[in-house]
């Protein structure tokens, strides 16, 4: 069974750093692509960064651009977000998800079919 | 990289079906197949409903279904059911390693 379980959220201060994390188990690891998606408070789904599963592309928002990376560890099955330069406008609920079907012929599809339960992140002096 | 536009509510009786369209354009839905539907209930994590434009994945009744036409897509509840009350978001793919999700359609069972 797949579980993904995030970790490091917070409150910090504007112009703060936090870095969260998030567990994967259950499904190998190291052939998806990883999201962060976010959900600020009453407001709908952005996604905001992927990494490949070998780690070695990356892509942003431009919301994130410049200021949040992302990264992996495929040993230990974790996926982390430092998140920089923090604002009022970060606060969210911030969500990892696995990025990525292979079917059973091995055809691929991009989608995001598991989520973890998300980590709340305030921005707040 | 601008939202997907969806109406922000629709309702409908149970039994009654209910539809939600998904606007982008030429560089996200209308361009690819890889568009995908989230159920999200409060307090809870978004769950797959639709991938690949139409299909379901193991699981979810086949009152859900789903379809696009250009830079359009568009999510259908047949049969509505009061456990269908939630929020809905469709999502696409937009090239290279990039996704864009849609404002969200609240779904009210009236």
């Amino acid at each position: 069974e797949v579980h993904l379980v995030e970790s490091g959220g917070g409150l910090v201060q504007p112009g703060g750093s936090l870095r969260l994390s998030c567990a994967a188990s259950g499904f190998n690891f190291d052939r998806y692509a990883m999201s962060w998606v976010r959900q600020a408070p009453g407001k709908g789904l952005e996604w905001v960064l992927i990494i490949s599963g070998d780690g070695a592309t990356t892509d942003h928002a431009d919301s994130a651009k410049g200021r949040f990376t992302i990264s992996r560890d495929n040993f230990k099955n974790t996926v982390d977000l430092q998140m920089n330069s923090l604002r009022a406008e970060d606060t969210a609920v911030y969500y990892c998800a696995k990025s990525g079907y292979y079917d059973d012929r091995h055809f691929f599809s991009w989608l995001f079919d598991y989520w973890g339960q998300g980590t709340v992140v305030t921005v707040s002096s | 990289q601008s939202a997907l536009t969806q109406p922000r509510s629709v309702s409908g009786s149970p039994g009654q079906s209910v539809s939600i369209s998904c606007t982008g354009t030429s560089g996200d839905v209308g361009d690819y197949d890889y568009v995908s539907w989230y159920q999200q209930h409060p307090g809870k994590a978004p769950k797959l409903i639709i991938y690949d434009v139409r299909k379901r994945p193991s699981g979810v009744p086949d009152r859900f279904s789903a379809s696009k036409s250009d830079n359009t897509a568009s999510l259908t509840i047949s049969r509505l059911q009061a456990e269908d009350e939630a929020e809905y978001f469709c999502c696409s793919y937009a090239g290279g390693y990039t996704f864009v999700f849609g404002t969200g359609t609240k779904v009210t069972v009236l």
